[in-house]
């Protein structure tokens, strides 16, 4: 089972439209990471979140630690915002996994397309 | 600001080629980040340094060395490419990873170098 998972996979919406993208994960968090990642390629950071709720512009991050789980919200979605959504996850006992001891594990992306 | 810069952007390697990225920045980060982005698949760690002259592995590191002689460079070679490492790499840095304020944790990243391996 993967240590993050998002949901949808794939949305398409009309412009205009109140997007939802999930994230859940299984481990014990230090922190969570909302990236957005451009057609062309290029990869943003938007949120990163430990507790409660960010909001930026149009875009509102939220995470309930005990639940294990984060929304990114989109109000009056554009077709600008078309993008593969990321989540990623800092596990707080990083050596468990056997990873590197300073990398974010990462969801699959959302990949959303808002049509006009 | 150029931010983090990779080059080259594009590579075609025969199997049993070498060769190297290079990511540069210029915002004075302490971390710095490869991972590489597979179909189907999260970013996924490759290797990782948390200042100059120090590297460290992450969760794919077969295959790859990294260097960071410089604060501003980290360096990924492929020493004996493979079509397995077909894939687009990416770098990011920041200047830390937990603690000291939230600014610094966020990881800036690079416009990615799309590599593939015959």
């Amino acid at each position: 089972k993967n240590e993050v998972e998002q949901s949808p996979q794939n949305l398409t919406a009309q412009e205009g439209e109140f997007i939802t993208i999930n994230c859940s994960y299984s481990v014990g968090i230090s922190a969570l990471h909302w990236l957005q990642q451009h057609p062309g390629g290029g990869i943003v950071s938007l949120f990163m979140l430990s507790s409660g709720k960010k909001k930026h512009g149009r875009l509102i991050a939220t995470i309930n630690i005990q639940e294990k789980h984060s929304s990114l919200h989109i109000t009056a979605s554009h077709p600008r915002d078309s993008a593969v959504y990321i989540c990623a996850v800092r596990p707080r006992f990083i050596f468990a996994r056997g990873g590197g001891a300073d990398g974010l594990t990462f969801g699959k992306g959302t990949h959303l397309i808002i049509q006009p | 600001n150029a931010g983090v810069t990779q080059t080259p952007k594009f590579r075609v390697l025969k199997t049993g080629q070498s060769m190297t990225l290079l990511c540069a920045q210029d915002m004075n980060h302490e971390y710095m980040y490869w991972y590489r982005q597979d179909p189907g698949m999260g970013l996924r760690l490759i290797h990782y340094s948390v200042g100059e002259g120090t590297t460290a592995k992450g969760e794919v590191p077969d295959g790859y060395n990294v260097s960071r002689l410089k604060k501003q460079n980290f360096l990924l070679g492929l020493e004996s490419a493979a079509p397995s490492q077909t894939s687009v790499y990416f770098c990011a840095s920041s200047y830390s990873s937990q603690g000291g304020g939230v600014a610094k944790n966020i990881q800036y990243f690079g416009a990615g170098t799309r590599l593939s391996v015959l």
